[in-house]
């Protein structure tokens, strides 16, 4: 119940593409689903996120799709670029229960080739 | 600090010998939490600190594996008799309070090899 599953594991696009990223979640009591980015040799960062009570978060080139009924979420990088080449993590949690973490999806490489 | 720090950035250590992994939060942060990463992998939850509650460690992969928090803020995570399967990127992230949607914030963690 506490899973949450991303794919693909790795993805190769080239500059200017659409990446996709997709995780799905099992916990129907999860309303807090961030994104993180990391670089090598950094931690991740928090990259967007979005709440249930919405189904589509935009910043910038960076969207977040939501699927409540399906329990399914995605990352859209549009205009990819190499800069944006890094793996990326989803995650899940529950706001307001201070005994619960985030829960992570297992990661997902993004090369961008030029 | 304005982020996570810890330290040291990188540690090489022979198996057997004993290490310890320092990190410290962002002021004000009640929430810390340690994960280790191996090479290429995703993220493996180890312990969590919650303000004074009891830790919940049940991500520790085996009791040579030990962490403190003192203060409510830096915190230590301890590899005793180190193996070299221990050998990965061992991050340490922080949050306002947990279950809130301000985010971790992560360091850029700790490089152990175990030679």
């Amino acid at each position: 119940q506490q899973q949450v599953k991303q794919s693909p594991q790795s993805l190769i696009v080239q500059k200017g593409g659409i990446s996709i990223i997709n995780c799905a979640y099992e916990n129907t009591a999860f309303d807090y689903f961030p994104w993180y980015q990391q670089f090598p040799g950094k931690g991740p960062a928090l990259l967007i996120a979005i709440r249930p009570d919405v189904s589509e978060k935009k910043e910038g080139r960076f969207t977040i799709s939501f699927n409540k009924s399906a329990k399914q979420f995605s990352l859209h990088i549009m205009d990819s670029q190499p800069g944006d080449s890094a793996t990326y993590f989803c995650a899940a949690s529950i706001v307001n229960n201070a005994g619960n973490m985030l829960t992570f999806g297992g990661g997902t490489r993004l090369m961008v080739k030029p | 600090g304005a982020g996570v720090s810890q330290s040291p950035s990188n540690k090489v250590t022979e198996k057997g010998k004993d290490v310890e992994l320092r990190c410290d939060p962002i002021s004000g942060h009640t929430a810390l939490y340690w994960y280790r990463q191996s090479l290429g992998q995703g993220l493996e939850f180890l312990i969590y600190f919650q303000g004074n509650s009891a830790p919940d460690k049940s991500g520790l992969p085996s009791d040579r594996f030990s962490a403190e928090r003192t203060g409510g803020s830096v915190s230590t995570l301890t590899i005793q008799r180190t193996q070299q399967e221990d050998s990965a990127v061992y991050l340490c992230a922080s949050s306002l309070v947990a279950g809130t949607s301000s985010g971790y914030t992560f360091g850029s963690g700790t490089r152990l090899t175990v030679v």
